[in-house]
């Protein structure tokens, strides 16, 4: 398995508090992505890395902002949760060697109140 | 938004039973790849498909890429309750974004 952990695994919030997820990865992969994933929906993407500090937003990015300090963690921020973001949380990695496999982390659920 | 639809969206069948998954969208997609999701995990990748045309086994999942590179399927052989859990298709764009748009899903419920 690749070596993907998210913190925390379940979260319980209030409207309007702000609110971070972590991923981090030991596999030195250089693709970092957060997904958010609701029923009829699938996965869809909210922002990804493609390097340290070099981020950029995917399909449902309003209302999340993220950070990459270093290869080996990505941060996703709801900087004011509200209930349209209660939802599971995934990140992904990919190592960009060309391949496109993309490897998932085991999910955040986030409730937010 | 590269839409990618997944028929059927719920699937019940009985082991030993046979049963196809379809992936179609109005784009190209440069690859195609399939991922089983249990409850409670992430996404695990089963296989890519390349090339239009192109067919993968593995064991008894035989999965098709369409030859205008637009649609995929996934056929299950005599399905066992092992196969029960969300599968999704997810492809990769030609526009060289570096991600991939994801189907809605296929649950499928193996009864013993």
């Amino acid at each position: 398995d690749a070596g993907i952990t998210q913190s925390p695994r379940h979260k319980v919030t209030e409207t309007g508090t702000p609110v971070t997820l972590r991923c981090h990865q030991t596999e030195n992969h250089r693709y970092m992505y957060w997904y958010r994933q609701d029923p009829g929906h699938g996965l869809r993407l909210i922002h990804y890395s493609y390097g340290v500090k070099d981020t950029d937003k995917g399909e449902v990015s309003d209302g999340y902002s993220v950070s990459r300090s270093k290869t080996e963690d990505f941060l996703l921020t709801l900087e004011s949760a509200t209930s349209s973001q209660t939802s599971v949380y995934f990140c992904a990695i990919r190592d960009g060697q060309g391949t496109d496999t993309q490897y998932f982390g085991p999910g955040t659920r986030l409730t937010v109140l | 938004t590269q839409l990618l639809e997944q028929s059927p969206q719920f699937l019940s069948i009985q082991e030993g039973e046979n049963l196809t998954v379809y992936c179609n969208s109005s784009s190209v997609f440069s690859s195609l790849q399939w991922y089983r999701q249990e409850p409670g995990e992430g996404p695990v990748l089963l296989v890519t498909v390349v090339t239009g045309g192109e067919v993968k086994k593995l064991k008894r999942l035989t999965f098709q890429f369409g030859d205008a590179r637009k649609d995929s399927s996934l056929h299950i052989t005599a399905a066992q309750p092992g196969d029960t859990g969300l599968y999704l298709c997810a492809g990769d764009p030609q526009t060289g974004a570096n991600n991939l748009f994801f189907g809605t899903g296929t649950r499928l419920t193996v009864i013993p």
